[in-house]
Formats: C-alpha cells, sequence, structure tokens
C-alpha cells in the first residue's frame, strides 16, 4: 500500500524556517517525479514545486523562489521542503504527492507572530 | 505561467442529476489534464487523468473529455458521495490548478 506521512509542520514567527518531511513506502521511491502542493485555509489547491527522480531538476512557483528549496533522498525514500523566510501568505496544510497520483494526509504550517 | 480557469465556482444538483465542471487553460496543454475530488479535511483524491483516462477505483459515472485549450469533466448520476470540491490540475508545463468547484446538493 502506497504511503505518503508528512511530517515537521507547526506554528513559526514570520521571517523564521521550517522544514517539512515526506516519508514515502509502499513504491520504488525513485521511480516517482514528486511535488509538493499547498492549500490555505477555505481556499483551493497550489503547486508549490516538484523535483526529478534523481534530484536533479527542480521548479518552483514564483512566490516561493529564494525561500523555498525542495530535495530528496531516495535512499530514505523521502521527500523535503526547506521553508526560509516564511511569510503570513505561506500559512496552509502542505501535502507531499508522487506527481499527482497518491497524496499524503498534509501538515499544517501557520504562520503568524 | 499557464493559466487555469475553471467554472463553475459552485454547483448545486439533485440526486440524480448530470453535471459539468469546464476548465479553460490559457495556451494548450497537450491533454494533460488531470481532474481531483476532495472532501473537507481530506487530501485531494485523482480520479481521472491525461483528460479521459479514469485512475484505478474512479466509477464510471465520472467521465473528462477536451483538447487544446479546453476541457470538461462530468459526473452522471450524481450520489451522495460526490458531495465535495473538484479540482482541474494542467500538467503540460509545471502544475497550475484551476480554482476549484463546490458541488452541493439542491
Amino acid at each position: 500500500e502506497v504511503q505518503l506521512v508528512e511530517s515537521g509542520g507547526g506554528l513559526v514567527q514570520p521571517g523564521r524556517s521550517l522544514k517539512l518531511s515526506c516519508a514515502a513506502s509502499g513504491f520504488t521511491f525513485s521511480d516517482y517525479y514528486m511535488a509538493w502542493v499547498r492549500q490555505a485555509p477555505t481556499k483551493g489547491l497550489e503547486w508549490v514545486a516538484s523535483i526529478s527522480y534523481d534530484g536533479g531538476s527542480t521548479y518552483y512557483r514564483d512566490s516561493v523562489k529564494g525561500r523555498f528549496t525542495i530535495s530528496r533522498d531516495n535512499a530514505k525514500s523521502s521527500l523535503y521542503l526547506q521553508m526560509d523566510s516564511l511569510r503570513s501568505e505561506d500559512t496552509a496544510t502542505y501535502y507531499c504527492t508522487t506527481g499527482g497520483a497518491y497524496w499524503g494526509q498534509g501538515t499544517l504550517v501557520t504562520v503568524s507572530s | 505561467d499557464i493559466q487555469m480557469t475553471q467554472s463553475p465556482p459552485s454547483l448545486s444538483a439533485s440526486l440524480g442529476d448530470k453535471v459539468t465542471i469546464t476548465c479553460q487553460a490559457s495556451q494548450n496543454i497537450n491533454k494533460y489534464i488531470a481532474w481531483y475530488q476532495q472532501k473537507p479535511g481530506k487530501a485531494p483524491r485523482q480520479l481521472i487523468r491525461y483528460t479521459s483516462t479514469l485512475v484505478s477505483g474512479t466509477p464510471s459515472r465520472f467521465s473528462g473529455s477536451g483538447s487544446g485549450r479546453d476541457y470538461s469533466f462530468s459526473i452522471s448520476n450524481v450520489e451522495s458521495e460526490d458531495i465535495a470540491s473538484y479540482y482541474c490540475l494542467q500538467y503540460d508545463n509545471l502544475w497550475t490548478f484551476g480554482g476549484g468547484t463546490k458541488l452541493e446538493l439542491k
């Protein structure tokens, strides 16, 4: 059974950092392009970042470029999102997904003083 | 960046109705569109990929069609378990989600 389990969310002050993790199991992690998608409270889905199978290519939405870094460790079947210089508008539930097919349950990030 | 215009934002239907949601891309997306269902407090669930391919486990009352810039998603014979929000996603060039459609019971 495919499982994606996000962790690392929480309450953080504006300007601070947070690192999200996504532990994958039930499939060959290195075979999948991975992505982070977020959803602000009561809002729609928003793509944040993607990473290629080997981590050699990364892609970001404009609003997080230079602040967020997506990475993966295929040996550990894990996906990460390093979030720096956080802003209130980054408040959302963050989901990891295997190229859109499988999704984790999400982890809530709240940016507030 | 590709923009996805999804309509309507909300939809009211009776059980057994057929409903249709549309997504228009700002440019040709070569049929690289997926459709998702999301219930409150839950992660999105992929229903359809590549315009019209039903994902395993998706009931046959769901369907998708389209080409170029214009795509549609339909539910025939709406059931109570279909009450949810629906999103399109283009994945031809990076990813862009549509704004979502909230399906409610009339």
